[in-house]
C-alpha cells in the first residue's frame, strides 16, 4: 500500500528557531515529491522535488530529496509567528498520465511562538 | 481567473440529503482534482479529469458520490443521502496539464452534515 508518512506531527518552536520537517515514502511508480503550506484551508504550494540532492530554495525555506532512502527534509531558518501552519508533503504517482493522483501525508503542525 | 475558487465556502445540510459542490479551476488548466480532507488528516484523492472525462475515479467512497465536468472547466461534486461521516473539507485543486505538474488548490468547502 502507498504511504507518505510525516514527522514530527507537531512541533512548537520560538521565532527564530530553524526547524527540519521529515517525510518519508513507500509508493510504487514514484513521479515527485510536493510540499503545501496549509494555514486555513487551502494548501499553498510551497516546492516540487524529482531529483535526487538538488536543494530548492525559497527565501528561508529549503527542501531536499533523497530517492534513494526515499525521504525529504523541508527546513526553515529564522523562523516567524507567520509560519505557522500545517506542512503537508504528497506523492506524485507516474502512471503515464492515467492518473495524477497525490497521496499525503497526515501533515506536521508548527506553531512559532514570540 | 487568478486561482481555483470554489463555491459555497461552508455548507451545512441534514443526513440524507442531497449536496452539490463547485469548483471553478485556474483559467487554462485541462486537469481537475477533487480531494476531501478530515479534521487531523492530509487531503485523501477522490477524482481526477482531464478535460471532460473522468481518468481516475479510484477514490470516490462508493456510489453517493458522483462528479461531472461537462465543459472541461467548471466542475461540480455531488454528493447523495449524505451521511455524518460525510463531513469534511472538500479540496478541489487543478493543474496546466495533468501530466505530473503542480496542482493548486482551492479554499476548500467545508460540509456539515448534521
Amino acid at each position: 500500500e502507498d504511504k507518505v508518512v510525516q514527522s514530527p506531527l507537531s512541533l512548537v518552536v520560538h521565532e527564530g528557531d530553524t526547524v527540519t520537517l521529515n517525510c518519508s515514502y513507500e509508493v510504487t511508480n514514484f513521479r515527485s515529491l510536493l510540499w503545501y503550506k496549509q494555514e486555513k484551508k487551502a494548501p499553498t504550494f510551497l516546492f516540487m522535488l524529482t531529483s535526487s540532492g538538488i536543494e530548492k530554495k525559497s527565501g528561508r525555506l529549503s527542501s531536499i530529496l533523497d530517492k534513494k532512502e526515499l525521504f525529504s527534509i523541508l527546513n526553515i531558518t529564522a523562523t516567524q509567528t507567520g509560519d505557522s501552519a500545517v506542512y503537508l508533503c504528497a506523492v506524485g504517482m507516474n502512471y503515464g498520465g492515467a492518473t495524477n493522483k497525490l497521496i499525503f501525508g497526515t501533515g506536521t503542525l508548527l506553531a512559532v511562538q514570540p | 481567473g487568478a486561482g481555483v475558487s470554489q463555491t459555497p465556502s461552508n455548507k451545512v445540510t441534514e443526513k440524507g440529503k442531497y449536496v452539490e459542490l463547485r469548483c471553478d479551476p485556474i483559467s487554462g488548466h485541462t486537469a481537475l482534482y477533487w480531494y476531501r480532507q478530515s479534521l487531523g488528516q492530509g487531503p485523501e484523492f477522490l477524482i481526477y479529469f482531464q478535460g471532460t472525462g473522468a481518468a481516475d475515479d479510484s477514490g470516490l467512497p462508493n456510489d453517493r458520490f458522483f462528479a461531472v465536468r461537462p465543459e472541461g472547466s467548471v466542475s461540480t461534486l455531488k454528493i447523495q443521502r449524505t451521511e455524518r461521516g460525510d463531513s469534511a473539507v472538500y479540496l478541489c485543486a487543478s493543474s496546466r496539464s495533468g501530466r505530473g505538474d503542480t496542482q493548486y488548490f482551492g479554499p476548500g468547502t467545508r460540509l456539515t452534515v448534521l
